[in-house]
């Protein structure tokens, strides 16, 4: 099946850094790619949705400045959290759609457990 | 807005029992439904609809879409403690070359022994 893959898995850093999130599609392009947040026993709130060769459409509420998306290639999108505070830790998930050849769907990464000391 | 709205919210039942979760949504633009279960990390797929009325199934699990009435069920017969998760269901729309998932906020389902 489709495979989408989500580096790293878990991050720490201080206060104030910015931490890069890659989500790779790696048997399928994908021109749309999407950002979801998780907190806990919470559904997925989605960030933002990622489109290959064209800025990030960002849902209400999300700061363009703060959560930087970059879907540079048809298998590549990076999310970057800038100058991350406490309040930023938290689930961060990625999906991809293959196409309908591939079965359709969404196909999610394992996401990526963010903690800001 | 787009909205999606899943119920129960949380449902407890005893294994060997079946089980139906509700979604329904007003979206525009509509493409797809899709539902999920997660349990510990990332959302495992279950289902895609887009047509009405044609049930889709896997194993234990079916699922349908009514276009008409906004909405979809999935249900999940002979439970098993295994099944205990919380169930996605989530809208895909779109607006000329760009998509959009909405979620709902899940059903979470316990299966006890």
């Amino acid at each position: 099946g489709a495979v989408v893959s989500q580096h790293p898995s878990r991050v720490i850093c201080k206060s104030g850094t910015s931490v890069k999130i890659e989500c790779r599609s790696l048997d399928f392009q994908a021109t749309t790619m999407f950002w979801y947040r998780q907190f806990p026993k919470q559904s997925l709130m989605l960030m933002a949705t990622s489109n290959e060769g064209s800025k990030a459409t960002y849902e209400q509420g999300v700061e363009k400045d703060k959560f930087l998306i970059n879907h540079a290639s048809l298998t590549l999108s990076t999310l970057t959290v800038t100058s991350a505070h406490p309040e930023d830790s938290s689930f961060y998930i990625c999906s991809a759609q293959p196409g309908p050849d591939r079965g359709g769907g969404l196909h999610f990464g394992n996401g990526t457990r963010l903690t800001v000391t | 807005e787009d909205k999606v709205v899943q119920s129960p919210l949380s449902l407890v039942v005893h294994e060997g029992d079946t089980v139906t979760l509700n979604c329904s949504y007003e979206v525009t633009n509509f493409r797809s439904l899709l539902w999920y279960k997660q349990e510990k990390k990332a959302p495992t797929f279950l289902f895609m609809l887009t047509s009405s009325g044609i049930e889709k199934k896997s194993g234990r699990l079916s699922s349908i879409l009514d276009k008409k009435e906004l909405s979809s069920i999935l249900n999940i017969t002979a439970t098993q403690t295994g099944d205990s998760a919380i169930y996605l269901c989530a809208v895909l729309t779109s607006g000329g070359s760009n998509y959009k998932l909405t979620f709902g906020k899940g059903t979470l389902l316990t299966v006890n022994p």
